[in-house]
């Protein structure tokens, strides 16, 4: 089956820096990868929607310029969070989807803590 | 816009059979997908349903009734490692991404 990677799998960074957050198909090419923020005991909250090689598409309510995402590649997006704030802190899992890939299937990462202090 | 309904717990012994409910509002319509999610881990596909009646893959089954905008996951011989969250999702038909919108997840426990 398809295989997404997260890097990586937990970060602890101080209030103020910058954490990126990248997300790998590892056996097809992903034409469009998500990003999601999913918090305790709660479901999924789509962030934004990336396409290879065109601009995200941002959820509204979701900071573009805080939550830069780039989807330089058809296996890779990364999600660079800048200046971080404790309130950022989550679990934030990508999932991937492929042209031959059911439009009703995604594929999902392993997700990444990320705690910020 | 679309919303899903699902029940935030349920718990159930194992070797029981146990029914999660989905209940959407859709501004379109093309099928219900059902996801597990294990704690701190990724979710992963389980089934989908486009057409109303039951699509049974083992243990588990998933129905649609889409007239009654409503579907159900069934589990049967429920075993410890199926204790998770279960999430049932819609597709978005107005995102040409094809991004699915999720419901709010059933958590289950299963007891010995």
């Amino acid at each position: 089956g398809a295989v997404v990677s997260q890097h990586p799998s937990w970060v602890i960074c101080k209030s103020g820096t910058s954490v990126k957050i990248e997300c790998r198909s590892l056996d097809f090419q992903a034409t469009t990868m998500f990003w999601y923020r999913q918090f305790p005991k709660q479901s999924l909250m789509l962030m934004a929607t990336s396409n290879e090689g065109s601009k995200a598409t941002y959820e509204q309510g979701v900071e573009k310029d805080k939550f830069l995402i780039n989807h330089a590649s058809l296996t890779l997006s990364t999600l660079t969070v800048t200046s971080a704030h404790p309130e950022d802190s989550s679990f934030y899992i990508c999932s991937a989807r492929g042209d031959r890939e059911s439009v009703y299937e995604q594929y999902f990462g392993p997700g990444t803590r990320l705690t910020v202090t | 816009g679309q919303s899903l309904e699902q029940p935030s717990e349920v718990t159930a012994v194992e070797g029981a059979i146990v029914q999660i409910n989905c209940t959407y509002q859709t501004s379109g319509f093309y099928g219900l997908s059902w996801y597990q999610q294990h704690d701190g881990g990724a979710p992963t596909f389980l089934s989908y349903n486009g057409l109303d009646g039951l699509e049974e893959k083992g243990r588990f089954s998933s129905f649609l009734s889409r007239s009654d905008s409503y579907g159900y996951l069934l589990l049967q011989e429920l075993q410890m490692k199926d204790s998770a969250s279960y999430f049932c999702a819609v597709r978005d038909p107005s995102n040409a991404g094809n991004m699915l919108t999720f419901g709010g997840g059933t958590r289950l426990m299963v007891k010995p």
